[in-house]
């Protein structure tokens, strides 16, 4: 069966330092994975999405950028973090063709607190 | 672009009784998905529609696409303590290759049950 970690849990980060964020999926090959940020408990904005190995689109202009190193790894960074980049981040992955290519089973998520 | 209207956005109700919640839109859905999100965890997928006009049931649960398929419903009967949480409704865009499986999100209905 498929799942889905993301890490850390919870992350507390001064304006201005960086971020790495890291999601990856177990039991499945070359799915779609997404980037997700979730403000005040609603509403779930989408940030980049990957199809493959270093195939990134963005969705929004942020100070974010997201990386795909592997093909069941995928990584959200910042340079520099805003007060703005906090929120409840989630990553979710979907199969590429076949099956149910829509569903999108989304990990725990990381919550992030810029001071 | 496209966009999701959920409504109610919020609900208190009594154990027992049974809860509707819908979501419209201006723009045709292939595929609608209703998702769960308890606090601080990650969204689960709940039901999945992709044919206008389907009912599907899971549990106490009942969601259907419109025959328009330009909403979808989900009926929870018998409410329980454990339904609280955030109910987020969720259609397949209509983008073409990579953004194909990307789903658009309604921004919730905050579910609360008086025990």
């Amino acid at each position: 069966s498929q799942t889905i970690h993301q890490w850390p849990a919870t992350l507390v980060q001064p304006v201005g330092s960086p971020l790495s964020l890291e999601c990856t999926v177990e039991g499945t090959s070359n799915p779609n994975l997404y980037w997700y940020r979730q403000a005040a408990g609603r509403g779930l904005q989408l940030l980049f999405y990957s199809v493959g190995i270093g195939q990134i689109s963005s969705e929004v202009p942020q100070n974010l950028s997201a990386s795909r190193p592997q093909d069941r790894q995928f990584i959200l960074s910042s340079k520099k973090l805003l007060l703005s980049d906090s929120g409840f981040y989630l990553c979710a992955w979907n199969p590429p063709t076949g099956g149910s290519p829509y569903e999108q089973y989304f990990g725990p998520g990381t919550r992030l607190t810029v001071t | 672009g496209q966009q999701l209207n959920q409504s109610p956005q919020s609900m208190f109700i009594q154990e027992g009784e049974d809860v509707s919640m819908n979501c419209t839109s201006s723009s045709i859905f292939n595929t609608w998905l209703w998702y769960k999100q308890d606090p601080g965890e990650g969204p689960v997928l709940l039901i999945a529609l992709y044919k206008a006009g389907e009912l599907t049931s899971n549990g106490r649960l009942t969601a259907q696409f419109g025959i328009t398929r330009k909403d979808s419903f989900l009926n929870i009967s018998a409410s329980i303590p454990s339904d609280v949480g955030i109910y987020f409704c969720a259609g397949q865009g209509r983008g073409e290759g990579g953004s194909q499986g990307n789903l658009i999100f309604g921004k919730g209905t905050k579910l609360s049950v008086k025990p």
